[in-house]
């Protein structure tokens, strides 16, 4: 079975920190992997999308992939406080990709 | 770009009742739609994927019967929650991608509507 893991949180950071989130997923042959933002109440909006190993860089986000570990981050730089949500990772290798349970942030002042 | 929307935004209703939730893509062409379901704090829970002109493919434990989602064109999904009761209370939200549409890489990338809050008295 397709599994995406993600610590549930809440991780904690002060304003202005280096938010590190992480996940894990268990199909080898995941080929396409997506961070998204989700706010209470509202739906997910998408961060950014990954499809290589290595590093991609979109403004304060950078997302890391490690396919040999079955492992992706996500690294929001300059933390704000509207930042705070939950961040869910999903991960696949056809058109329905895998959602993990989403980590929540919260950044404080 | 990739901008979906969801109508209505709310609704309340009657145990007993039905009620229709639509999903459009406004700006590019959806080969495929996806319902989710959640539930306070809890992960979003894939109900059904849809493509445009055939049957809707429902993930296990989801009622077909109770669940209808018609795909009538690249831009329209519906959802149909038949004789709706206080238990089908969630937040409903739709999802579409198109695999000519996206980053470099892939075009499975999924655009989510703004959600629909369904409380069923």
């Amino acid at each position: 079975q397709k599994e995406v893991e993600q610590n549930s949180g809440p991780l904690s950071v002060p304003e202005g920190a280096i938010a590190s989130l992480n996940c894990t997923y268990s199909d080898r042959v995941s080929q396409s992997f997506f961070w998204y933002r989700q706010y209470s109440g509202k739906s997910p909006e998408l961060i950014m999308s990954i499809y290589s190993n290595g590093d991609k860089e979109d403004g304060r986000f950078t997302a890391q992939l490690n396919k040999a570990s079955q492992y992706v981050s996500l690294l929001i730089r300059d933390s704000q406080p509207s930042d705070s949500a939950t961040y869910l990772c999903a991960a696949g290798r056809s058109y329905i990709p895998t959602f993990g349970r989403g980590t929540s942030l919260i950044v404080h002042p | 770009g990739a901008v979906v929307s969801q109508h209505p935004s709310w609704v309340i209703c009657k145990s007993g009742t039905s009620v229709k939730i639509e999903c459009r893509s406004l700006d590019f062409q959806a080969t495929t739609m996806f319902w989710y379901r959640q539930f306070p704090k809890q992960s979003l829970m894939l109900m059904a994927t849809s493509n445009e002109g055939s049957k809707a493919t429902y993930e296990q434990g989801v009622e077909k019967d109770k669940f209808l989602i018609n795909h009538a064109s690249l831009t329209l999904s519906t959802l149909t929650v038949t004789s709706a009761h206080p238990e089908d209370s969630s937040f409903y939200i739709c999802s579409a991608s198109d695999r000519n549409y996206g980053t470099s890489g892939g075009g499975e990338t999924q655009y989510f509507g703004p959600g629909t809050r369904l409380l069923v008295l």
